[in-house]
């Protein structure tokens, strides 16, 4: 059962337009929700994170819009550059056994087309 | 600050054999998890150590297992191997799990091919 639900797959944006991500999940028990990059060769790193007690979080060019009554939360990177070009992983994440172990999406593959 | 380092970076094993990956956390991290990244199934978490202490566990059957040091530095071992054990696996550090805005860094990876 896959509890962290991403679409789509793959997307395909000219520079300068918006990328969104959708995310969606089923167990009302996760309480934080971070979005991680991945280059090439690279491991994921954490680009930007939520909190279900808020339905917005800006940072530069990313923001993250959060529906808690839709179980639903998206990614939109504004301006989109070819070095946005990456896989991005949502999340969801409880705290189980002392630690918070994040639960991811299946990914997105974004091209940026200069 | 050095990051996550995993070792080795890249391996080719046999259908049988077993393997181990190593893992050095950020200094000063007691918290390391394992992940195993396939292009069919994403990113999946294998375990969590803290303190030498195997607190979470993946659904991942008991040919996977792993260990941590007293200096943190964990290892993961993969028996009696499969193709579809083929992946990249990654190790993780945190400074503070229990914390809901704590940051987990991801290593380079191992990535590990079946034959």
């Amino acid at each position: 059962q896959q509890q962290v639900k991403q679409s789509p797959q793959s997307l395909i944006v000219q520079k300068g337009g918006i990328s969104i991500i959708n995310c969606a999940y089923e167990n009302t028990a996760f309480d934080y929700f971070p979005w991680y990059q991945q280059f090439p060769g690279k491991g994921p790193a954490l680009l930007i994170a939520i909190r279900p007690d808020v339905s917005e979080k800006k940072e530069g060019r990313f923001t993250i819009s959060f529906n808690k009554s839709a179980k639903q939360f998206s990614l939109h990177i504004m301006d989109s550059q070819p070095g946005d070009s990456a896989t991005y992983f949502c999340a969801a994440s409880v705290r189980t056994g002392g630690s918070y172990i994040p639960t991811f999406g299946r990914g997105t593959s974004l091209i940026v087309h200069p | 600050k050095a990051g996550v380092t995993q070792t080795p970076r890249y391996l080719i094993k046999t259908r049988g054999q077993q393997v181990t990956l190593s893992c050095s956390p950020i200094s000063g991290h007691r918290s390391v998890s394992w992940y195993q990244q396939t292009p069919g199934q994403g990113l999946q978490f294998l375990f969590e150590y803290f303190s030498e202490t195997q607190r979470n566990k993946g659904n991942f059957p008991g040919r996977f297992s792993g260990r941590q040091f007293s200096n943190s530095r964990s290892e993961m071992n993969v028996s009696t191997l499969e193709l579809g054990d083929s992946a990249l696996y990654l190790c993780a550090s945190s400074p503070d799990p229990g914390t809901a805005g704590n940051t987990i860094y991801f290593g380079e990876g191992s990535w590990l091919t079946v034959v």
